[in-house]
């Protein structure tokens, strides 16, 4: 069902960076902003990133976006113990699928 | 600060209507600047946008086109909420539902606390 591609899991340890990258297409990533999302389970998501790189008040600085094309990427430094969950990217889609697109979401893990 | 309450049974037959509201504090539903949506999260299909509601001098509905012929998404201005109806549910609309703003940068930027809706006899 999601149309964005993201890899399943990814892990560090503490202090480290991780990255995780999100595929999509020239409908919603190629023509739209990008936005990021952190779900740990059993609760609603959260906005991390709008807008392709900006941050929402109370975000730390540790969590950065971007986007090139019809991919966009989320990198998270000085990963901490509380960085774990699911991280899912976001657009909106031109095409006839859907307004609003999830990613197939990412599991972090810190090691 | 703004907050999302939502309420709904739990479960629901197949092939009867799936309802849920979403009471809003501390925002309109009415606001000009935001929209009211409704998004679902299931193992099988992961999160789901299923719709929204909006006011731009009168008011406007879009839904996704995976569930366009059975939802409505109803906002109610005098008590402040909006609503989600799926008819005809089956097995595979069990999911844990949120209502959602759309508001800061065009994100969903406050979420209710979500509902385990499963569809079983």
């Amino acid at each position: 069902q999601s149309v964005l591609t993201q890899p399943p899991s990814a892990s560090e340890t503490p202090g480290q960076r991780v990255t995780i990258s999100c595929s999509g297409s020239s409908s919603n990533i190629g023509g739209n902003y990008v936005y990021w999302y952190h779900q740990i389970p059993g609760t609603a998501p959260k906005l991390l990133i709008y807008r392709n790189y900006q941050r929402p008040s109370g975000v730390p600085d540790r969590f950065s976006g971007s986007k090139s094309g019809t991919s966009a990427s989320l990198a998270i430094s000085g990963l901490r113990s509380e960085d774990e969950g699911v991280y899912y990217c976001a657009a909106w889609d031109d095409s006839l699928s859907g307004f609003y697109v999830f990613g197939t979401g990412t599991k972090v893990t810190v090691l | 600060q703004v907050q999302l309450q939502q309420s709904g049974p739990g479960r629901v037959k197949p092939s009867q209507t799936l309802s849920l509201t979403c009471v809003i504090s501390g925002d309109s539903v009415s606001s000009n600047s935001a929209t009211w949506n409704w998004i679902r999260e299931s193992p099988s299909r992961g999160l789901e946008w299923l719709g929204r509601t909006y006011f731009r001098s009168k008011w406007h509905n879009d839904y996704s086109v995976s569930v366009k012929s059975r939802i409505t998404i109803n906002p109610d201005p005098s008590k402040n909420q909006f609503s989600l109806h799926v008819t005809s549910v089956t097995p595979e609309d069990t999911a844990v539902y949120f209502c959602a703003r759309e508001g800061l940068g065009d994100a969903f930027d406050m979420w209710g606390q979500g509902t385990m809706v499963t569809v079983s006899s």
